[in-house]
């Protein structure tokens, strides 16, 4: 079936440092992704919807210009967490499917802020 | 999309059926009745849907009311590797793995051995 693969998947960075998380469709194309983010014990809450070749669309309260994203080809978007601190740490999930799939999932990238 | 109630948590013997009910009392006619599972600190993982049918594929079988106020998805032979949160979620539309998908709390299923 359809794989959604997420790189890397954990990454441990300096507070005030960028971090960039990368999500591949592996053999579909894939106009729209989106990001999600869960803190411990909570559910996958949305931040964002990458779209192919135009701006992403973000969540009420989501930073656009800390958590920057792009979509540059079909089967790669990127999340950037800009400036991080111990807040953002968190697991960060990305998904994509096509409208005759259901959504698959990356398998997340796990980000702690020293 | 239609707002789900699931129990928080639930306990399974291992090698027995277990079954995770969901109510969405204010399902409309467009809406299907999905369920996510995830395995800690992994990605979801999509299980099953349907509209109306009852629906059975290799990992589980869902069975809708009549009235398709609530569902209930069913794990055949629980093992220890179905330990995992369990998402019913329900939302317009067929498979479209292009949209969103919002989730709720879900059901904490611990298989027991």
């Amino acid at each position: 079936g359809a794989v959604v693969s997420q790189h890397p998947s954990w990454v441990i960075c300096k507070s005030g440092t960028s971090v960039k998380i990368e999500c591949r469709s592996l053999d579909f194309q894939a106009t729209t992704m989106f990001w999600y983010r869960q803190f411990p014990k909570q559910s996958l809450m949305l931040m964002a919807t990458s779209n192919e070749g135009s701006k992403a669309t973000y969540e009420q309260g989501v930073e656009k210009d800390k958590f920057l994203i792009n979509h540059a080809s079909l089967t790669l978007s990127t999340l950037t967490v800009t400036s991080a601190h111990p807040e953002d740490s968190s697991f960060y999930i990305c998904s994509a499917g096509t409208a005759n799939t259901e959504a698959f999932f990356g398998q997340g990238t796990r980000l702690t802020v020293v | 999309d239609a707002k789900t109630t699931q129990p928080t948590s639930m306990d399974c013997a291992e090698g027995r059926a277990a079954n995770l009910p969901c109510n969405h009392s204010t399902i409309s006619g467009n809406e299907y009745v999905y369920w996510y599972r995830q395995i800690h600190s992994q990605g979801p993982q999509y299980i099953i849907h349907g509209l109306k049918n009852n629906e059975t594929n290799e990992m589980a079988s869902l069975i809708i009311t009549e009235d398709r106020k609530s569902s209930t998805l069913i794990l055949p032979h629980a093992t220890l590797r179905d330990t995992a949160v369990y998402y019913c979620i329900v939302r317009v539309g067929g498979p479209g793995g292009y949209q969103k998908v919002t989730f709720g709390t879900g059901t904490k299923l611990q298989v027991i051995p």
